[in-house]
Parts: C-alpha cells; sequence; structure tokens
C-alpha cells in the first residue's frame, strides 16, 4: 500500500523568500506524484503531477518539484513566494499497479507574511 | 469544458437522520469518480471510486454508502448519520485511472 509523509504541519515564510515543502512518499511499483492546493472551503486544484521522464516537473504559479527516486521524495519548490500563496498544500502518489487509490499527504499550511 | 457540481453547499443534520450527497459532472463521458472526506484540518481520505456506471468500490466505508446511477452522477449517502460523519466532502473525476483528480467546491457536513 501506498502511503504519503510531509512532515511540516505549518510552514511561515516572508513574501519574496524562497520556499520548500517536503514530502515523501511510500510505494513499491512506479509511483505517480502530484502536488494539490487548497484554499479556504474550497476543493483542491493540481499545482503539477509527475509520471516518468524528466524527474523535475514544472507547475502553475512558478511552482516545480522534484523526483528524488533513491530518497522516495518528491519536494515542492518556489523561487519567491507571494501573499496569494497561503493555502494548503497536499502531496498526493497512485501509482502502476492501483492506479485509482489515490492517497494523500496530511497536508502542510503555508503561510506567508507581506 | 468540464465542470464538476457538488449539492448541497452545506447541511447541519442530526445524529440519526439520513444523508445524500451528490456530484455531477458535466462535459466528459465516462469518467472515473471518486468520493473523499476531509475531517476540519485535515487530510483527505478516500471512501469510493467508482470507473464506470453501477459499479463502486470501496476504499474506505465509514458507515456510508455510495451509487452511480448515471455516467455523470456519484452519490453519497447513509441512513443515520453519526457525529463523526462531520467534515468536508469532495467528489474528483479523472479522465483515466492513475491521472490527475479534479475536485469540485465540495460540500460541508455538521452532525449535530
Amino acid at each position: 500500500a501506498q502511503s504519503v509523509t510531509q512532515p511540516d504541519a505549518r510552514v511561515t515564510v516572508s513574501e519574496g523568500a524562497s520556499l520548500q515543502l517536503r514530502c515523501k512518499y511510500s510505494y513499491s511499483g512506479t509511483p505517480y506524484l502530484f502536488w494539490y492546493v487548497q484554499y479556504p472551503r474550497q476543493g483542491l486544484q493540481l499545482l503539477l503531477k509527475y509520471y516518468s521522464g524528466d524527474p523535475v516537473v514544472q507547475g502553475v504559479n512558478g511552482f516545480e518539484a522534484e523526483f528524488i527516486k533513491s530518497n522516495s521524495s518528491f519536494h515542492l519548490r518556489k523561487a519567491s513566494v507571494h501573499w496569494s500563496d497561503s493555502a494548503v498544500y497536499f502531496c498526493a502518489v497512485s501509482g502502476s499497479s492501483n492506479t485509482n487509490k489515490v492517497v494523500f499527504g496530511t497536508g502542510t499550511r503555508l503561510q506567508v507574511l507581506p | 469544458a468540464q465542470t464538476i457540481h457538488q449539492w448541497p453547499v452545506a447541511e447541519i443534520k442530526a445524529v440519526g437522520s439520513p444523508l445524500s450527497l451528490g456530484c455531477t459532472i458535466k462535459g466528459k463521458s465516462s469518467p472515473n469518480l471518486y468520493w473523499y472526506w476531509q475531517a476540519t484540518g485535515g487530510t483527505l481520505q478516500q471512501l469510493f471510486y467508482s470507473i464506470t456506471v453501477g459499479q463502486v468500490e470501496s476504499v474506505v466505508q465509514l458507515n456510508l454508502s455510495a451509487s452511480r446511477p448515471k455516467d455523470d452522477q456519484f452519490i453519497l449517502s447513509t441512513e443515520k448519520l453519526l457525529l463523526s460523519h462531520s467534515g468536508f466532502y469532495l467528489c474528483a473525476w479523472s479522465q483515466n485511472s492513475g491521472n490527475t483528480l479534479y475536485f469540485g467546491e465540495g460540500s460541508r457536513l455538521i452532525v449535530v
């Protein structure tokens, strides 16, 4: 069975600072990896996804993530955050052997200070 | 463009009362459909998924059931609500298994 760990429940950064949100996954086969963002009282929106190929994937609004197989990680990064990036970020994994089961991490609440 | 609509937006229900939450997807034929539950401030727990009309697979039941009566409709229900059912229910669709999930705006449920 797959699982996702997001070790940081809350992250606070100043506007303009760089950002890294950590995600580690567990899956024995080929993982499909995702980052989603949730704004207050809304559903989730996809930021980016990794299926195969280039381990660095670009997403919306300047976000990117790097798949490091040896470390089972898929950390999310942004070079310069904006106050509007304040939200909850979820990492998720599904896999080639059970693609209908998508497991989410516990989320990281990002607060960007002006 | 595809749209996903969930109803109701919010409900306050009594313990022991029935519940029905709905989800409709327009502009996409034969989508995979999913129900997720999110406790307040918590992670998402996948409840059910369906890849075709009339077929629903349970991931975690939590004393809930799901049905897919039409290609574009997914229903979550229970005959007797528990306090633990409170939370945010999200419906999602994907084009194929393993692909991106597209979420609705959610239905907030408070059980008192």
